[in-house]
């Protein structure tokens, strides 16, 4: 089975609503990544996160290894936050990454 | 400092013609990441070198792709005899080995479209 899955796919927000985005995984990391894409656009790194909370501006990543989890909470959202947000995990002996399927994120004004 | 550029930034095929894509890394970084991104889809990892030798190619469809980075800077990733299942962006990337930080850096793709 897939070893990164994220939820939801897909999220619809109002401007200045918040929005939690979940990615779960089935192995082993040596760290979680995330990052944002605009459609046909490059991945742009949001997080390096092993563990624990970090923060930037207003997105907050939280790594729960014991849970095989990481979450990604955008406050008061923007019209500019619309893309897809992808999770990312770096396997332990190796940097090569293992994407989930993504989250993508539209917000309306 | 420039970023991982890639090369073309489109190509459109017919089944069965070849194509390569280019990719040059971020200076000193030493690992170099081939990566297939179908629509709508997170990519995938099709190869990775550390400086000129491949890690993992276990990924990389062996009969029609092809991978090198042979003096351990720029790479050229090689698709023969195309099919419409290869329609997809191909993205590099690259990273410096020892580094626990967000240095992974994404070029900015060659969108591959088959026909």
């Amino acid at each position: 089975g897939q070893q990164v899955q994220q939820s939801p796919a897909s999220l619809v927000l109002q401007e200045g609503e918040n929005a939690e985005l979940q990615c779960n995984f089935s192995t082993s990391l040596n760290s979680m990544q995330w990052f944002y894409q605009r459609p046909g656009g490059s991945l742009v790194s949001l997080f390096y996160n092993p563990s624990g909370t970090k923060h930037s501006g207003r997105l907050t990543s939280t790594t729960v290894i014991k849970e095989r989890r990481s979450s990604l909470h955008i406050s008061s959202s923007q019209t500019t936050d619309s893309g897809t947000y992808l999770c990312a995990l770096e396997r332990q002996g190796g940097r090569a990454l293992i994407f989930g399927t993504g989250t993508t994120v539209s917000v309306s004004p | 400092e420039a970023g991982v550029t890639q090369s073309p930034r489109y190509a459109v095929l017919q089944e069965g013609q070849a194509v390569s894509f280019w990719c040059d890394p971020i200076s000193g970084h030493d690992t170099l990441y081939w990566y297939q991104q179908p629509r709508d889809q997170g990519p995938q990892l099709l190869v990775y070198f550390r400086d000129e030798a491949v890690i993992d190619n276990s990924q990389l469809p062996s009969d029609r792709f092809s991978a090198v980075r042979p003096k351990g800077t720029n790479s050229t990733l090689k698709i023969q005899s195309a099919k419409q299942g290869d329609t997809a962006t191909y993205l590099c990337a690259s990273s410096l080995t020892g580094t626990a930080n967000s240095d992974y850096t994404f070029g900015s793709g060659t969108r591959l479209l088959v026909i």
